[in-house]
């Protein structure tokens, strides 16, 4: 069956240090990945997707990048952080029409 | 993809049956309306989805009207489990379409 992974599941960092968030996908293969941000009592914001290897497509303009170094994994990064990048972030992968899976999440607070 | 409007918050009463609706009037003929739910603090949880007939599963029943113009989740026993914020989101099953969600339905069951 098809789990997905994500890490850490808290995560505090000051203002200006570098991050990196992680989403691996277990049991299948050239999954769609996605990156969503929920701020504290808002709606899901898609953030990136990816369709492959590599392949990385920005929803919005940011502080955040992403990047695929392997078929089931896509990480979430930030050279320097700010105060607003401070929310709820998860990874989801696609399962065609059905719709897709979420990863349990990373709270990040930025402080 | 077509936009979907939903009530900001509704209230249930435990054991009655909660329906919640959701407009889509923009709505194109190879879109598939999907329900989603996330409870506090997790990754939103897929529940059901349908193209122009009615649909049941374990968790839930999705209405379609004939026009599909709008649709009704109904949870037809809440529990107070059920207490969630829920997510309809209209989309088509072609590759590289990205799920976007709205702020959802916030519904409350009360004991």
């Amino acid at each position: 069956s098809q789990t997905i992974h994500q890490w850490p599941a808290t995560l505090v960092q000051p203002v200006g240090s570098p991050l990196s968030l992680e989403c691996t996908v277990e049991g299948t293969s050239n999954p769609n990945l996605y990156w969503y941000r929920q701020a504290a009592g808002r709606g899901l914001q898609l953030l990136f997707y990816s369709v492959g290897i590599g392949q990385i497509s920005s929803e919005v303009p940011q502080n955040l990048s992403a990047s695929r170094p392997q078929d089931r994994q896509f990480i979430l990064s930030s050279k320097k952080l700010l105060l607003s990048d401070s929310g709820f972030y998860l990874c989801a992968w696609s399962q065609g029409r059905y719709g897709y899976t979420f990863g349990s999440g990373t709270r990040l607070t930025v402080v | 993809d077509a936009k979907t409007t939903q009530p900001t918050s509704m209230d249930c009463a435990e054991g009655r049956a909660a329906n919640l609706p959701c407009n889509h009037s923009t709505i194109s003929g190879n879109e598939y309306v999907y329900w989603y739910r996330q409870i506090h603090s997790q990754g939103p949880q897929y529940i059901i989805h349908g193209l122009k007939n009615n649909e049941t599963n374990e968790m839930a029943s999705l209405i379609i009207t004939e026009d599909r113009k709008s649709s009704t989740l109904i949870l037809p026993h809440a529990t107070l489990r059920d207490t969630a914020v829920y997510y309809c989101i209209v989309r088509s099953p072609n590759t590289g379409n990205q799920f976007y969600f709205g702020t959802g339905t916030s519904l409350t069951v009360i004991p």
